[in-house]
């Protein structure tokens, strides 16, 4: 099974609309980070949350990871056509050792106008 | 600017040519990281070096080998390449290995092999 699965694979959502993309993993999330990618390009780093209960926030996207941390979500607010690419989340250490990021699957998001 | 930089930026291959991937970062990190990414999976780990002087295989290593030249420089290879290695490679870095120290992403290495 997936280490960390990440949901929806993809969502088309109506410009302006509010969308809220998930990452879950059976096991303590000690660093989870989110990333952003445009088509074609790099990973743009959204954010990075350690501690149970933690929510971050940057301009119209918003980070939270539960108490449990097992869970985290990403929520967009008033969608603009900016918002448009992948969104990965990824996890420090999930397999115990010093192998880096663990990273779910991807979302593939599309604003239509 | 200050980061992790990758040649080259594409790439495309004739089945059992070789190359080498280049990626040096100037941050002074300790930990480096090769990862590829293909559509639908996400990032996958390849190789990662924890600290100068240690390679070790990720989840994907078959048909790869790396090299930490020195603490800046961390190369990967490709013997035979195959058209299952068409991909789009990244390398990263990290501060230490350990959770919270984040990661710097290069920009990527978009490889084609027929």
């Amino acid at each position: 099974s997936q280490e960390l699965e990440q949901s929806p694979q993809s969502l088309i959502v109506q410009e302006g609309k509010n969308l809220t993309i998930n990452c879950t993993s059976s096991k303590t999330l000690y660093g989870l980070y989110w990333y952003k990618q445009k088509y074609g390009e790099g990973l743009i780093f959204l954010m990075m949350l350690q501690k149970g209960g933690e929510e971050k926030s940057h301009e119209k996207i918003t980070a939270k990871l539960d108490e449990k941390k097992q869970q985290s979500s990403l929520h967009i607010t008033a969608s603009q056509p900016s918002h448009a690419g992948i969104y990965l989340c990824g996890a420090d250490n999930l397999r115990g050792g010093a192998d880096g990021l663990t990273f779910g699957k991807g979302t593939h998001l599309i604003i239509q106008p | 600017n200050a980061g992790v930089t990758q040649t080259p930026k594409f790439q495309v291959l004739k089945t059992g040519q070789s190359m080498t991937l280049q990626c040096a970062q100037d941050m002074n990190h300790n930990s480096m990281y090769w990862y590829r990414q293909d559509p639908g999976m996400g990032l996958r780990l390849i190789y990662y070096s924890a600290s100068e002087g240690t390679t070790d295989k990720g989840e994907v290593p078959n048909g790869y080998n790396v090299s930490r030249l020195n603490k800046r420089e961390f190369s990967l290879r490709l013997e035979s390449a195959a058209p299952s290695q068409t991909s789009v490679y990244f390398c990263a870095s990290s501060e230490n290995w350990g959770a919270g120290y984040g990661y710097t992403f290069g920009s990527g290495t978009r490889l084609t092999v027929v």
